[in-house]
């Protein structure tokens, strides 16, 4: 079964540095997402991305966050530079369509960042 | 501005019985879809089942069944029949149908002990 990937699994970086986190949504997906979780505290969408361009971001996206889908299967979120309470959980994931009925975001395993 | 509400921070079942985790949410668009995700130790999100709000009739999934109460914005996940597998932080999500992006907005999770 096809399935998101996410690499590395943890990272550790101090900070003020640059981290890249990245992914490989399935192949035929089009739709593509970064979500984070603050550990004990709930997942939180970043951003959306589609057709190489953001769709929608949120609050929390500002202009330390970027993405990046730099060729035609890697999907990358970078944090220019990084800051304690960027420590968290960071999932990808991707769909294949908005407009059917029954549409399904499949996530990756995550990655773990830790900022010290 | 969309919400989801989890009420219960955690719960405990025992072996083969039944448990119930609540879900409310709000919006105020009427095409939309709901999720429950299961997370477990591993972090990996996992879907377990959906219901698309135009739907009257309740989503089930083997073990896994909701009760979609669309005027109450109710969504409870009922699982029969409890293994000791089940046992994971569940996530109640909603998602707006049509829109420019298909975000997930999650609640802040039940934790569920399987007890054996």
């Amino acid at each position: 079964e096809p399935e998101v990937t996410q690499t590395p699994s943890h990272q550790v970086t101090q900070m003020g540095q640059e981290v890249i986190l990245r992914c490989v949504p399935i192949s035929n997906h089009l739709y593509f997402y970064w979500y984070r979780q603050i550990l004990g505290q709930k997942v939180e969408f970043l951003v959306s991305f589609y057709n190489n361009e953001i769709s929608e971001k949120s609050e929390i996206f500002d202009d330390q966050f970027s993405v990046e889908r730099p060729d035609g299967s890697n999907f990358t979120l970078k944090i220019r530079s990084t800051k304690l309470e960027d420590s968290a959980m960071y999932f990808c994931a991707s769909s294949d369509s908005l407009d059917s009925w029954g549409y399904e975001q499949y996530f990756g395993p995550g990655t773990r960042l830790t900022v010290t | 501005a969309q919400t989801v509400t989890q009420s219960q921070p955690e719960m405990s079942v025992q072996e083969a019985e039944t448990v119930t985790l609540s879900c409310t949410y709000d919006t105020s668009e009427s095409d939309y879809y709901l999720f429950w995700y299961k997370q477990p130790p591993s972090r990996q999100m996992i879907l377990v089942i959906r219901q698309e709000a135009y739907k009257q009739q309740n989503a089930t999934e083997n073990r896994f069944s909701v009760n979609f109460q669309k005027a109450a914005k109710s969504f409870s996940l009922k699982i029969s029949d409890s293994q000791l597998g089940d046992a994971a932080m569940y996530f109640c999500a909603l998602a707006l149908y049509g829109g420019a992006t298909n975000k997930l907005i999650f609640g802040t999770g039940t934790l569920l002990a399987v007890q054996p």
